[in-house]
């Protein structure tokens, strides 16, 4: 399809193991976000990307993740030693110029990760 | 950065109720002004947007007007369907050098038949 694409939808791993999420973002789109969204709340962001330079990485919440997008599309999110507080909805954006270009991001529908 | 304060839910209503989200932001200078829209299983996706004071941003029945003398942007629907039900999201958007958006916490509505 057209959209953005996530996947894995969903994901259980086990404390301490290592996860990678993947975003492919609409053909073309300059921008990619990550958001990480907790049960009941709003989208957090995470990090964003313009074509492959990843401009602001600020609000990855430890040093435990990491973002990629080597070619300027398809885009990893991965996570490592996975912890109970890391489960979430990974939500990836991506917009057609930079930034948020007029403020419309197309979003996927998520990868919920679950950490036993 | 930019904020943004949002109604706290859950909203239940019947169908055919008037619906009103209020939503009120702080950001920098003068942002476009958008509600988001997640339904169940399905990502976020742009339900209405103005870009400047006084507009009115209209999609599917819902309407919100940029108010920025009380830098509000409240949403309204005059008769809500059961298909409304979903979770309802604010968000500013300075643009510029803020080049993400920021997200409220969200909105649940319910419509029960």
């Amino acid at each position: 399809g057209a959209g953005v694409s996530q996947s894995p939808r969903y994901k259980v791993a086990k404390r301490g193991q290592d996860v990678a999420l993947r975003c492919d973002p609409i053909s073309g789109h300059v921008s990619l976000f990550w958001y990480q969204q907790a049960l009941g709340q709003g989208p957090e962001f995470l990090t964003y990307f313009q074509n492959e330079a990843q401009l602001d990485k600020s609000g990855l919440p430890s040093d435990r993740f990491f973002a990629e997008r080597p070619e300027g599309s398809v885009s990893t999110l991965k996570i490592q030693r996975t912890q109970q507080e890391d489960s979430a909805v990974y939500l990836c954006a991506s917009s057609l110029r930079a930034g948020s270009d007029t403020g419309e991001l197309f979003f996927g529908e998520g990868s919920r990760l679950t950490v036993l | 950065g930019d904020s943004v304060t949002q109604m706290e839910g859950p909203v239940t209503l019947s169908e055919e109720a008037f619906l009103t989200i209020n939503c009120t932001y702080t950001a920098t200078g003068y942002p476009s002004l958008f509600w988001y829209v997640q339904y169940p299983g399905e990502g976020l996706q742009l339900l209405l947007k103005a870009t400047k004071a006084d507009d009115k941003g209209s999609n599917k029945g819902f309407e919100a007007t940029y108010r920025k003398e009380t830098t509000s942007f409240h949403l309204e629907k005059g008769s809500v369907q059961v298909s409304d039900s979903a979770v309802y999201f604010c968000a500013p958007y300075s643009g510029g050098s803020n080049y993400k958006l920021t997200f409220g916490k969200g909105t649940l509505l319910t419509v029960n038949p």
